[in-house]
C-alpha cells in the first residue's frame, strides 16, 4: 500500500531550527514535495526534490534520499508566522497526482 | 502563479441533497484535481478532472457520488451527490501546469469549499 509518515506535532522556539521528517512507501516515485497550510487556508507549495540531496530556498531547505525513501524539511530562523501544518507529498508518476502525508503541526513559541 | 477561485466558499446542506462546487482558474492549466480534507487532517485525492472526457477517480471514489465536469482548460465542477453527514469536509481544487510553464511540479490550490451536511 501507499503510506507517508510524518510526526504529528513539533514545537520549537522563535529563531530556532526545526526538521520535519517524512518516510514514504509508494508504488512509484517521481519526486517529493512539501506544502505549508495555515489554519483555514489553502496548501501552498514550498519545495520539490526529484534527486537525492539538499534543495535550499531561503530559510527553508528540503532533503531527499531515494534509497532510504526518506526526506525532510528544514526550517531555519523560525518565525511565529511559520506556525502551520506541513505536508510532504509524493508524486508517483507523470500524472502529477500527489499522495499527501499525514501532516505535521508546527507550533513556534516566543 | 495561478489565481484560483471556488464557489461556494461554504455551505450547509440537508442530507440527501446535492451540491455543485465550481473551480475557476485565471489562466489555462494542464491538470486539475479535486481533493477532500477533513479539518485537521490530510488531503485525499478524489479524482483528476480531464478536459473533454470523463474524470479519473481514485480508489474509494465513484462517478455516481462525485460527478466531475471539465468543459475547458480553466474551469471544473465537482458535485457531491446524495449527501450524508460523512460528506462534511473541505473540498479543494488544485491545478498543475500553467501555460508557459514547462513542467507541473507545483500544485496551486483553491481556497476550498467548506461543506457541512446535516
Amino acid at each position: 500500500g501507499q503510506s507517508l509518515e510524518q510526526p504529528s506535532e513539533v514545537t520549537a522556539v522563535e529563531g530556532a531550527i526545526v526538521q520535519i521528517n517524512c518516510t514514504y512507501q509508494t508504488s512509484g516515485f517521481y519526486g517529493l514535495s512539501w506544502y505549508q497550510q495555515h489554519d483555514g487556508g489553502a496548501p501552498t507549495f514550498l519545495s520539490y526534490n526529484a534527486l537525492d540531496g539538499l534543495e535550499e530556498t531561503g530559510r527553508f531547505s528540503s532533503f531527499l534520499s531515494r534509497s532510504d525513501s526518506y526526506g525532510y524539511l528544514l526550517l531555519q530562523e523560525l518565525q511565529m508566522k511559520d506556525s502551520a501544518s506541513y505536508f510532504c507529498a509524493v508524486c508517483e508518476d507523470s500524472s502529477y497526482k500527489l499522495i499527501f502525508g499525514s501532516g505535521t503541526r508546527l507550533l513556534v513559541r516566543p | 502563479s495561478a489565481v484560483i477561485s471556488q464557489k461556494p466558499s461554504r455551505d450547509i446542506c440537508q442530507r440527501g441533497t446535492s451540491l455543485t462546487i465550481q473551480c475557476q482558474v485565471d489562466s489555462q492549466v494542464t491538470m486539475m484535481f479535486w481533493y477532500r480534507q477533513q479539518p485537521g487532517q490530510s488531503l485525499t485525492l478524489i479524482a483528476t478532472a480531464n478536459q473533454g472526457s470523463e474524470a479519473t477517480y481514485e480508489s474509494g471514489f465513484v462517478i455516481d457520488k462525485f460527478p466531475i465536469s471539465r468543459p475547458n482548460l480553466t474551469f471544473s465542477t465537482l458535485t457531491v451527490s446524495n449527501m450524508s453527514p460523512e460528506d462534511s469536509s473541505i473540498y479543494l481544487c488544485s491545478v498543475v501546469g500553467l501555460a508557459g510553464v514547462n513542467y507541473g511540479v507545483e500544485q496551486f490550490f483553491g481556497p476550498g469549499t467548506r461543506l457541512t451536511v446535516l
